[in-house]
């Protein structure tokens, strides 16, 4: 899979809009991308996923630059709770064997109350 | 459902003792994993199974044996822990191979002395 390039850490206002930024330059046709947070002392927690077009749910939106070489996450009103750090990972969903997710070192988001 | 869960919570080993670290998941999913965490870094895929009697190894094999005789349990043996072992252990479910969103269990944190 592809590598990906995340900043170490953002800082965030609560109730604020959030964006968290991924570079994947050498992404490849099939690779989707994925994010994922962990909380502090926790599993990580899916958030969402994409191809090609923008993605929303109810945790967050994607959003996906046109040539797939990076891509946004946004959270759209950042919580305490949202302090986290933010994984963006790209996996070949169907050549990859073992359906492994291939952590970086991710994103460290600090929310300010 | 209680998702993904994982016994126990903390562990401390000796050199040369065994273990087994215990993952059970109720949503009836095909594909369950075992990665490790070492402080600082992302996770590392150990062993993983796509369906009841099947199992393979992920990028960090060595020193793990895994077994899937159900398909709800997905128990991971230490053979002779080792320092090198310490780490925190995350199991993860999904519906299957290649499926998007996989689900973690809360994590075992190992030290061996």
């Amino acid at each position: 899979d592809a590598k990906t390039t995340q900043p170490n850490s953002m800082e965030s206002n609560e109730e604020e809009p959030v964006h968290l930024p991924c570079n994947h330059s050498t992404i490849s046709g099939t690779d989707y991308i994925h994010w994922y947070r962990q909380l502090p002392s926790q599993g990580p927690e899916y958030v969402i996923h994409g191809l090609t077009s923008n993605v929303n749910n109810r945790m967050a939106s994607l959003a996906i630059a046109e040539d797939r070489k990076s891509s946004t996450l946004i959270l759209h009103r950042a919580t305490l709770r949202d302090a986290a750090v933010y994984y963006c990972i790209l996996r070949d969903n169907y050549g990859n064997a073992g359906n492994m997710l291939t952590f970086g070192g991710g994103t460290r988001l600090m929310v300010k109350p | 459902n209680a998702g993904v869960t994982q016994t126990p919570k903390f562990q401390v080993l000796k050199t040369g003792q065994s273990m087994t670290l215990q993952c059970a998941q109720d949503m009836n999913h095909e594909y369950m994993s075992w990665y490790r965490q070492d402080p600082g870094m992302g996770l590392r895929l150990i062993h993983y199974s796509v369906g009841a009697g099947i199992t393979d190894q992920g990028e960090v094999p060595n020193g793990y044996n895994v077994s899937r005789s159900t398909t709800e349990d997905f128990p991971l043996r230490l053979l002779s822990a080792a320092p090198s072992q310490t780490s925190v252990y995350f199991c993860a479910s999904s519906r299957a191979q290649g499926w998007n969103e996989q689900y973690f269990g809360p994590g075992t944190r190992l030290t061996v002395t």
